[in-house]
């Protein structure tokens, strides 16, 4: 069981806007920056999303993050199909000392 | 480019001791934390273990702690991570990740390819 909670899917049509969830508590994310991560089928994770809501370099715009108290998002407008892919929120909790990830939700693209 | 490849991997007995590998390339290794990561099978991603650029702070997720160790050698650029009395839940894909630039612990920004352990006997 995550210490951040995501819902375990999400789905959406090209050119939808889709948003992921992260619910957390007072010790991680309401404390802390919240990280996304985006992991293609097969391949390592990379950074989506860096300290809430800042994009990496070669990120699209595409891409946003936001927070609210104990919770984030991850949304994701114009959904293309190589968006395809799982997605992981993480932040460092206070509390256990060391970083937690939600548990991953898997975004298709119908 | 930063590049970080794991090594050290394979198929291990139950309660045998396994040493994994980082070797980084493309960015300052000395200037940088580094983090272990684990995913198994079918499942997300699990924080094992971090260390700061100059080993003076380390730390472990609970589920480690005591049968993990974490070190690094700064003049080789390498990252190892020393699994004791291993079990079949470690059976995982061990990910090295580089650190960010704003403190010890920072965020993951950089990650391996992985590298597989499976504990089976």
């Amino acid at each position: 069981q995550s210490v951040l909670t995501q819902p375990p899917s999400a789905s959406g049509t090209p050119g939808q806007r889709v948003t992921i969830s992260c619910s957390g508590s007072n010790s991680n994310i309401e404390s802390n920056y919240v990280y996304w991560y985006q992991q293609l089928p097969e391949t390592a994770p990379k950074l989506l999303i860096s300290k809430n809501n800042q994009r990496p370099s070669g990120v699209p715009d595409r891409f946003s993050g936001s927070k609210s108290g104990t919770s984030a998002s991850l949304a994701i407008s114009g959904l293309r199909s190589e968006d395809e892919a799982d997605y992981y929120c993480a932040a460092w909790d206070d509390s256990l000392s060391g970083w937690v990830f939600g548990g991953g939700t898997k975004l298709t693209v119908l | 480019e930063v590049q970080l490849v794991e090594s050290g991997g394979g198929l291990v007995q139950p309660g045998r001791s396994l040493r994994l590998s980082c070797a980084a390339s493309g960015f300052s290794f000395d200037d940088y934390a580094m983090h272990w990561v684990r995913q198994a099978p079918g499942k997300g991603l699990e924080w094992v273990a971090g260390i700061s650029w100059n080993s003076g702070s380390i730390g472990y997720a609970g589920s480690v702690k005591g049968r993990f160790t974490i070190s690094r050698d700064n003049a080789k650029g390498s990252l190892y991570l020393q699994i004791d009395s291993l079990r079949p839940e470690d059976t995982a894909l061990y990910y090295c990740a580089k650190a960010g630039p704003g403190g010890t612990y920072d965020y993951f920004d950089y990650w391996g390819q992985g590298i597989l352990v499976t504990v089976s006997s």
